[in-house]
């Protein structure tokens, strides 16, 4: 099973700000690299897929990079609504599954 | 409008089973495989299973294997999760989720295991 680990756990950044969040696999997923954003009570909300291909409706201010066991989701310039929880996901090994990592959460400074 | 509807939720004893749905509209469901992903109370995401457009390919995470069955009716476009031998830590708010990378979400199914 591969295992997918964020860190860090929890982000301090102020708005305008930019914020880097990583995510990392056991074994290497190629760009089959998934990031979401998840606000309280919401469903999470897919932001990027293939590593670095924005969703629709995406702002340009996400961007997610890196390939095989290393990934990034930047958050250029922090808006309000940008603090939330972040998490990561594979989807190379499918099936069996697509693991989510455990999650960061993005929190105002 | 894309939509993804789950139901079937509830409160089961442990032991018990229970069945899921999520409705699908908006797309063309045979085209896409589709996931249950669930979330307990205050905790991350967790993947449970998936399905490919024509239920060739299907996976489970370990700790529902055995105990879980997803399915799907492409006529109806439905996508189904039959749970038995629930456990107190199935208890989650069950989403389903479309495409291998989850691009459209449901609002959520909530399954509460206690007696």
């Amino acid at each position: 099973e591969i295992v997918m680990t964020q860190s860090p756990a929890t982000l301090s950044v102020s708005p305008g700000e930019r914020a880097t969040l990583s995510c990392r696999a056991s074994q290497s997923v190629s760009s089959n690299l998934a990031w979401y954003q998840q606000k309280p009570g919401q469903a999470p909300r897919l932001l990027i897929y293939g590593a670095s291909t924005r969703a629709t409706g995406i702002p340009a201010r996400f961007s997610g990079s890196g390939s095989g066991t290393e990934f990034t989701l930047t958050i250029s310039s922090l808006q309000s609504e940008d603090f939330a929880v972040y998490y990561c996901q594979q989807y190379n090994n499918w099936p069996p599954g697509g693991t989510f990592g455990q999650g960061t959460k993005l929190e105002i400074k | 409008e894309v939509q993804l509807v789950e139901s079937g939720g509830g409160l089961v004893q442990p032991g018990r089973s229970l069945r899921l749905s999520c409705a699908a509209s908006g797309f063309t469901f045979d085209d896409y495989a589709m996931h249950w992903v669930r979330q307990a109370p205050g905790k991350g995401l967790e993947w449970v299973s998936g399905i490919s457009w024509n239920s060739g390919s299907i996976g489970y995470a370990d700790s529902v294997k055995g105990r879980f069955t997803i399915s799907r009716d492409n006529a109806k476009n439905s996508l189904y999760l039959q749970m038995n031998s629930l456990r107190a830590e199935d208890t989650a708010l069950y989403y389903c989720a479309k495409n291998l990378h989850m691009d459209v979400w449901g609002k959520g199914t909530t399954v509460t295991v206690s007696s």
